[in-house]
């Protein structure tokens, strides 16, 4: 298993509402990547932290956003969830450009 | 645009033989390829990576090999056993924009004892 660690496991929201993530990352990681996996499919890319800055973004609206701290944690934040927003939601740790280690994911589920 | 196509989606083999999964990437940017193994319920686990400046790489019964002029990568496993049984994506690391891993859409492989 890797160091990297989610929560919460899982979480039960409404349309609407607003959500926050949490992310550890594995000792010595500078960099963590959010990932969205719908059932059935590959993890899509939302964005990435590195340095407490965004690096770079995948196609996701802006009501999708996240901080990094200086521990090198971050958050996901969604705001005005929709049904659609219903995935497993995966966040990756790695040292800048190196292989990403992903943690054990938050369930969300939108009714 | 940015692009993963893996195939099959499902592969069914029987204990011992081999198993081959083929991912084609669109960026001829892209300079690096994981694959993970995703058990029913679990995390994505990388199994095992190459960068493009690599042609194939080993990893006991664990094997992937690039082309880089056809943009094509693939995993071998061989010896297959009934805990491979997985879902298993490839990834491609798109050049110029960090680490943005594109995922293929996973082949789910079943190792029949």
């Amino acid at each position: 298993e890797t160091g990297v660690t989610q929560s919460p496991t899982h979480l039960i929201k409404t349309r609407g509402q607003q959500v926050t993530l949490r992310c550890s990352s594995q000792s010595g990681h500078n960099t963590v990547s959010w990932y969205q996996q719908a059932l059935g499919q590959g993890p899509q890319f939302i964005f990435q932290y590195y340095r407490e800055e965004e690096n770079g973004r995948g196609n996701f609206p802006p009501r999708f956003s996240g901080l990094q701290f200086p521990n090198y944690s971050s958050e996901l934040n969604v705001n005005a969830l929709e049904l659609d927003d219903s995935a497993l939601y995966l966040c990756a740790s790695s040292i800048t450009g190196g292989s990403q280690y992903f943690g054990p994911g938050t369930r969300l589920t939108v009714l | 645009g940015e692009n993963v196509e893996q195939h099959p989606s499902t592969l069914s083999v029987q204990e011992g033989d081999s198993a081959v999964i083929k991912c084609t990437y669109s960026d001829s940017a892209s300079n690096y390829f994981p694959w993970y193994k995703q058990e029913l319920g679990k995390r994505p686990q990388l199994i095992i990576d190459i960068r493009s400046n690599v042609g194939e790489k080993k990893d006991q019964r664990i094997a992937v090999t690039l082309n880089k002029t056809a943009k094509h990568f693939s995993l071998h496993i061989t010896e297959t056993q009934p805990e491979d049984s997985a879902v298993y994506f490839c990834a491609a690391r798109m050049g110029n924009q960090g680490g943005k891993l594109i995922f293929g859409q996973g082949t789910e492989l079943s190792v029949k004892p």
